[in-house]
């Protein structure tokens, strides 16, 4: 089956730009997908097809996908953005993969 | 105003059944992949089971496999998931949810609220 590794969490100062990774065999060949899930909400589609985003989505917020990880970026982070985050593929044999998931503490 | 309900969730004991049902609107429901994704308490996001557009292909996390039976009816906007032989371990929210791509299988762009199944003695 495939997988997809992320850090548990991430610290960033606010302000400050923070990265979270995801890593996966061969990811480039994949298109990587990003969601932000805040306490007691449902997940939004934050990057899709590995940066682009969403209407409505920050710019603040960006994606890349190179080799093995994907990256997702936010730029000025703000208290708003303190939430999970989880990356997503899509793989033929696994069907949809989510990765392990990374909690973005600001602060 | 694409939106997603889920309803059908409770209390089951192990080994017991249950039928959930996801409630779309606001898009043409027959253009799109569904699935059902789930999150047990404090736990991480696990794809549950998809199908295509037409429901003719299927597909099932290994963990739900032979237990899972994913279905839609697009003339009534209606996703649903069939679920036997409950155990402990399936407790969880199960979210619905939309695929972003009309042509094949991507991302989720639409989540419901989520229905929540506990499946307790």
């Amino acid at each position: 089956s495939y997988e997809l590794t992320q850090p548990p969490s991430v610290s960033v100062s606010p302000g400050q730009a923070a990265s979270i990774t995801c890593s996966g065999d061969k990811l480039t060949n994949k298109y990587t997908s990003w969601y932000q899930q805040k306490p007691g909400q449902s997940p939004v589609l934050v990057i899709y097809q590995d940066n682009k985003r969403p209407s409505g989505i920050t710019e603040r917020i960006s994606g890349s996908n190179s080799g093995n990880t994907a990256t997702l970026t936010i730029s000025g982070t703000q208290a708003v953005d303190e939430a999970d985050y989880y990356c997503q593929a899509w793989d033929s044999g696994a069907a949809y993969v989510f990765g392990t998931g990374t909690k973005l503490t600001v602060l | 105003e694409v939106q997603l309900v889920e309803s059908g969730g409770g209390l089951v004991q192990p080994g017991g059944s249950l039928r959930l049902s996801c409630a779309a609107s606001g898009f043409t429901l027959s253009r799109y992949a569904m699935s059902w994704v789930r999150q047990a308490p404090g736990k991480d996001l696990e794809w549950v089971s998809s199908t295509n557009y037409l429901g003719t292909t299927t597909y099932y996390a290994d963990s739900v496999k032979g237990r899972f039976t994913i279905s839609r009816d697009n003339s009534k906007n209606i996703l649903y998931l069939q679920m036997n032989g409950l155990r402990v371990e399936d407790t969880a929210l199960y979210y619905c949810a939309k695929d972003h791509s009309s042509i094949d299988y991507s991302c989720f762009d639409s989540w419901g609220q989520g229905t929540l199944i506990t499946v307790s003695s």
